[in-house]
């Protein structure tokens, strides 16, 4: 079956500019998931949509990261002014809940900013 | 969650079987053990979960030792698709919290060799 799609693959773009980055998840999965990975690193949690609940941000790094989800499937990362430091490869999942059921995830989005 | 110890690296021939071990040993009651592995420009991929009992899916199977201090993947037949990071993390049972914020350490590099 299809799993999670993130388009683009490769961002590449000047600082100062925004971005969109877009994921799209599996079918019937209430919970999304934002991370990103820079070179060699961890993952680093971004953001938490379930369901109809108000989202967990606590994660964005600043007030010009933004993402929405709209219709409880598509959800959009937004970056605004981008920053070298922004550079990264930002990696959606998803899972049937946010409980402890498995997330899965899109090969992700290699943002770089020159 | 619970620390967890992985070997840096590990070799493998093809068409053997590879041996994954992870040392969980401060693992509470409640804690799931994860299996996730990233090949190389890939997202992550999960692989297998289980608590107590082993378990067995179509990629691997997951052996937890009876005081559930540690644990072994199991890929019986590894191919060269198979090389890649693996990480072994563990995880709280239950809904709530923020406990669906993955984290991975620094995993075990198998490489399968031709």
């Amino acid at each position: 079956g299809a799993g999670v799609s993130q388009s683009p693959s490769n961002k590449v773009t000047e600082k100062g500019k925004d971005v969109e980055l877009r994921c799209d998840p599996i079918s019937g999965h209430t919970a999304l998931y934002w991370y990103r990975q820079s070179l060699g690193q961890g993952l680093e949690f971004l953001i938490y949509f379930q369901g109809n609940s108000a989202p967990d941000k606590s994660g964005l790094p600043s007030d010009r990261f933004s993402a929405e989800r709209t219709g409880g499937s598509v959800s959009t990362l937004t970056i605004q002014r981008t920053q070298q430091e922004d550079s990264a490869v930002y990696l959606c999942a998803s899972s049937v809940d946010g409980g402890n059921q498995p997330q899965h995830f899109g090969d992700g989005t290699r943002l770089s900013i020159l | 969650d619970a620390k967890t110890t992985q070997p840096p690296s590990m070799d493998c021939a093809e068409g053997r079987a590879a041996n994954l071990p992870c040392n969980h040993s401060t693992i509470s009651g409640n804690e799931y053990v994860y299996w996730y592995r990233q090949i190389h420009s890939q997202g992550p991929q999960y692989i297998i979960h289980g608590l107590k009992n082993n378990e067995t899916n179509e990629m691997a199977s997951l052996i937890i030792t009876e005081d559930r201090k540690s644990s072994t993947l199991i890929l019986p037949h590894a191919t060269l698709r198979d090389t890649a990071v693996y990480y072994c993390i563990v995880r709280v049972a239950f809904r709530g919290g923020s406990n669906y914020k993955l984290t991975f350490g620094k995993g075990t590099l198998l490489t399968v060799n031709p």
